[in-house]
């Protein structure tokens, strides 16, 4: 099955600063890429996805970069503000087959004024 | 758009009762509808898959007889947790996808604290 790990554990930046969370998969068949963040207390929120046709997607300050051959996709935070402070969770699944999504370990980023 | 609840938001009952948690999508149609629990500071594990019409596939250690799941129809599943223990205390979270995407949509969440 699918195995994803994700880094760092945990990502301290001052306001303003990029904030970058890598994850790596095993399963080759594996070609949507979610990433989930998490509030305290909350259910997961989307923020940003891509599939394996695209090597880059950006919206607005997110950005996620995937490397299909090497098998691994990156979150990209750039101007960070307090209320980017959550935890953040990348996701694995094939495509095409409403999969069950594997999950990451999860990254807790923190904002520091 | 696609936006999923789930009721109640928390919950509180003694070891030994059944408890029912609610996960609606609200301005789609589910297809299928996930179940996950997550302890603190975890990650989400997936519990079971539903698919409106037909009996829930459960992952691997998931006691299908504690965790009673019926997907009635496109907008609404159902986790019951029977014979609750305070081991079963942890933050449920449902989704759930569309008939036109693979997109996972979440839920909120529900707080089950057994004493």
């Amino acid at each position: 099955g699918e195995n994803v790990e994700q880094h760092p554990s945990t990502l301290s930046v001052q306001e303003g600063d990029s904030a970058v969370i890598k994850c790596t998969y095993s399963d080759s068949a594996s070609n949507y890429f979610p990433w989930y963040k998490q509030e305290l207390g909350k259910g997961p929120q989307l923020i940003i996805d891509i599939r394996s046709n695209v090597g880059e997607k950006k919206d607005q300050r997110i950005a996620v970069t995937l490397n299909k051959t090497a098998k691994h996709f990156s979150l990209h935070i750039t101007e960070t503000q307090p209320e980017d402070s959550a935890v953040y969770f990348c996701a694995a699944a094939p495509y095409g087959t409403a999969s069950k999504l594997t999950f990451g370990t999860g990254t807790r980023l923190q904002v520091t004024l | 758009g696609a936006v999923v609840s789930q009721h109640p938001s928390w919950v509180i009952c003694k070891s030994g009762t059944s408890v029912k948690i609610e996960c609606r999508s609200l301005d789609f149609q589910a297809t299928t509808m996930f179940w996950y629990r997550q302890f603190p500071k975890q990650s989400l594990m997936l519990m079971a898959t539903s698919n409106e019409g037909s009996k829930a596939t459960y992952e691997q250690g998931v006691e299908k007889d504690k965790f009673l799941i019926n997907h009635a129809s496109l907008t609404l599943s159902t986790l019951t947790v029977t014979s609750a223990h305070p081991e079963d205390s942890s933050f449920y979270i449902c989704s759930a996808i569309g008939q036109l995407t693979d997109t996972q949509y979440f839920g909120p969440g529900t707080r089950l604290t057994v004493l």
